[in-house]
């Protein structure tokens, strides 16, 4: 079993949608949750970072981790086709080089 | 603007070969760092530095290797590169701060044939 699970998608909605990406992770240690946006041939950028259970809200970008059941989500609002892109969950125990990143989804949002 | 670049963008090589993938980084970071991505199993992590002269394995070294003259600079060698190689190659550093923010180069994409 993989530490960190994330569905590959790919996720296809309309423009102005409410999209939902998720992850499940395994190792109860973990505390940092990130999520990263990685653009086609570009690399991932940091779009939200969240430590501990509950949401964090930034824009039309709300995070949420639940601890107790070992699972983070990323909440698009009013999706716009810039929006698309493939996105990473990145779940640490504290260090850089314990980063643990799911596998992406890819998103693309119709206009 | 401070920025991290990768070189060469694309590289094709042979089975065999050793090859190197430059990272330069001007945020003047302690901590780099190299990942490869393939398909299905996200970013996996190769080798870190956390400063000049300091260098370290990562989930995924067998078959490459790194080392740290300067603060800027950590190249990543594929001493005798496989086709199982073959892949996207990103480069990232951060500073010592607890948010750990990596920020990414734009990737080199090599094919070993």
């Amino acid at each position: 079993q993989k530490e960190v699970e994330q569905d590959p998608g790919p996720l296809s909605v309309p423009e102005g949608a409410i999209v939902s990406l998720n992850c499940t992770y395994s190792n109860s240690a973990f505390q940092y949750f990130m999520w990263y946006r990685q653009y086609s041939r570009k690399g991932p950028e940091l779009l939200m970072y969240t430590y501990s259970s509950g949401n964090k809200e930034d824009g039309r970008f709300t995070a949420q981790v639940d601890k107790s059941s070992k699972y983070i989500s990323l909440f698009i609002r009013d999706s716009q086709p810039s929006d698309s892109a493939t996105y990473l969950c990145a779940i640490s125990s504290g260090s850089a080089r314990q980063l643990t990143f799911g596998s992406g989804t890819q998103l693309t949002v119709l206009p | 603007d401070a920025e991290i670049t990768q070189s060469p963008r694309h590289k094709i090589t042979e089975t065999g070969r050793q090859v190197t993938l430059a990272c330069h980084q001007t945020w003047n970071h302690n901590n780099m760092f190299w990942y490869r991505q393939d398909l299905g199993h996200g970013l996996r992590l190769i080798h870190y530095s956390y400063g000049v002269q300091d260098t370290n394995k990562g989930e995924v070294s067998d078959g490459y290797s790194v080392s740290r003259s300067n603060t800027e600079d950590l190249p990543l060698t594929l001493e005798s590169a496989a086709s199982s190689q073959t892949s996207v190659y990103f480069c990232a550093s951060s500073g010592q701060g607890a948010n750990e923010k990596l920020f990414f180069g734009s990737g080199t994409q090599l094919s070993v044939l």
